[in-house]
């Protein structure tokens, strides 16, 4: 079954460190894989994407991930968090055979201390 | 980027009775948006995918006839909740993709929050 897992419900970094939100997918072929981020009560908004091409991705906000193939990983990183960061994030895939559905990862939430 | 409107933002209503969500694409076009179902601490439930001019195609398990579904142009499509009972509130989220390009992200609504009493 086509699934993404985002092993940790919460992350906590104080603030100015570097951080990491993992995310790992079972699906066939080279999918598209996309980061998007919620603040209470609102929709999603997109952070990045990765379609082809270079492994590191940047994005919205300071964020970049890295596509790693072999360990079907997708890991959202940022250099150094903001107290605002601090949000729910999903890690998302869309097959190749259906270019419109997108299974999501069951959130992470972050939070930056002070 | 491209901008999905939802409408309301919130919403309460009596147990009975009928509500419409509507979302719609601002600067873009779509011919397929989805609506998600979302519960507390939870991640995204596809409930259904909407086609212009064409039946929506619902997930296995969503009521077809309680979740109406209606995508009358490539810029609106609208979910109506019909007979909502309290189980039925819930965060409902719908998203959008432009038509034609290749490898674009989806864009989501702000989303609405139902509540039924």
């Amino acid at each position: 079954a086509q699934s993404v897992a985002q092993p940790e419900d919460q992350v906590n970094v104080a603030e100015g460190n570097p951080l990491t939100v993992k995310c790992t997918y079972s699906v066939s072929g080279n999918p598209y894989l996309f980061w998007y981020v919620q603040y209470p009560n609102r929709g999603l908004q997109f952070l990045l994407k990765y379609i082809t091409g270079d492994n590191l991705v940047k994005g919205s906000y300071g964020f970049e991930a890295e596509f790693n193939k072999s360990q079907t990983s997708f890991h959202l990183k940022k250099p150094s968090a903001l107290v605002s960061d601090s949000a729910l994030y999903f890690c998302a895939v869309r097959p190749v055979y259906n270019t419109d559905k997108l299974i999501f990862g069951t959130g992470t939430r972050l939070q930056v201390f002070p | 980027g491209a901008v999905v409107s939802q409408h309301p933002s919130r919403v309460i209503c009596k147990s009975g009775t009928s509500v419409k969500i509507e979302c719609r694409s601002l600067d873009f076009q779509a011919t397929t948006m989805f609506w998600y179902r979302q519960f507390p601490k939870q991640s995204l439930m596809l409930m259904a995918t909407s086609n212009e001019g064409s039946k929506a195609t619902y997930e296995q398990g969503v009521e077809k006839d309680k979740f109406l579904i209606n995508h009358a142009s490539l810029t609106l499509s609208t979910l109506t909740v019909t007979s909502a009972h309290p189980e039925d509130s819930s965060f409902y989220i719908c998203s959008a993709r432009e038509i034609g390009v290749q490898g674009t992200e989806a864009f989501f609504g702000q989303g609405t929050r139902l509540t039924v009493v």
